[in-house]
């Protein structure tokens, strides 16, 4: 499967743990972006990554939240400390290097819940 | 601020029909267009894109019509097909928009295709 692949598919934590949730890009694809969907809502941009830099990190909350795509290995979500809001469905996509005007092709998501 | 808007959560077309789904836009700096199909417990499936130098665009029996100075864009999917039943959402983004790269999805329209 050649797809954008993220694990795990469901993660199920405490408040006040921490969540790690990661995304191998599709093969030949640098760019990874991550997406939050609440319940009856669209996808809504966090973080847009190249290996080693955050390209855009505006729609990220400014506390408790992170990402990295790191220069070998997966991208990776953390979120530390998580409340009951963060529960929900994290999707990664990745894109090609070249140029604007990409799809970005997403992976199935890891659905995060909070007890 | 949702800047972009599918109004229709739902719609029901019978096999063999046209489906049109509808999508409008506030940014006028966006300047492509993507749908994605979903089925629950999977993530976005890329479909079709446009971008904005281009009123439509087909691939089989999908074709994305884009009106710019009307800021919408349509997906009709001719003839439907049980298979079709997903929710569509409709994404925008562009460079020299406010979000860059970052995809701005609609909130999805829940598409019923009936035999």
């Amino acid at each position: 499967n050649a797809g954008v692949m993220q694990n795990p598919r469901h993660l199920v934590r405490r408040r006040g743990q921490e969540a790690r949730l990661r995304c191998s890009p599709m093969k030949g694809h640098s760019h990874v972006y991550w997406y939050r969907q609440l319940p009856e809502e669209g996808l809504k941009f966090m973080v847009y990554l190249q290996k080693e830099n955050i390209i855009d990190e505006s729609g990220m909350p400014k506390e408790r939240f992170s990402a990295e795509f790191p220069k070998e290995g997966p991208s990776i979500l953390r979120i530390q400390q998580v409340v009951r809001g963060d529960s929900a469905a994290y999707f990664c996509a990745s894109s090609p290097q070249t140029g604007d005007n990409q799809p970005q092709h997403f992976g199935d998501g890891t659905r995060l819940s909070i007890l | 601020d949702q800047q972009v808007k599918q109004n229709s959560p739902s719609l029901s077309v019978q096999e063999g029909r046209i489906s049109i789904l509808n999508c409008d836009y506030t940014n006028s700096m966006f300047d492509y267009f993507l749908w994605y199909k979903k089925y629950p417990a999977e993530g976005p499936t890329f479909l079709i894109s446009i971008s904005s130098i281009k009123d439509k665009n087909e691939d089989g029996r999908f074709t994305v019509f884009l009106n710019k100075s009307a800021k919408h864009l349509s997906l009709h999917i001719v003839p439907s097909q049980p298979g079709d039943s997903a929710v569509y959402f409709c994404a925008a983004s562009g460079v020299r928009s406010n979000s860059g790269y970052a995809l701005n999805f609609g909130k999805g329209t829940s598409l019923l295709v009936t035999p």
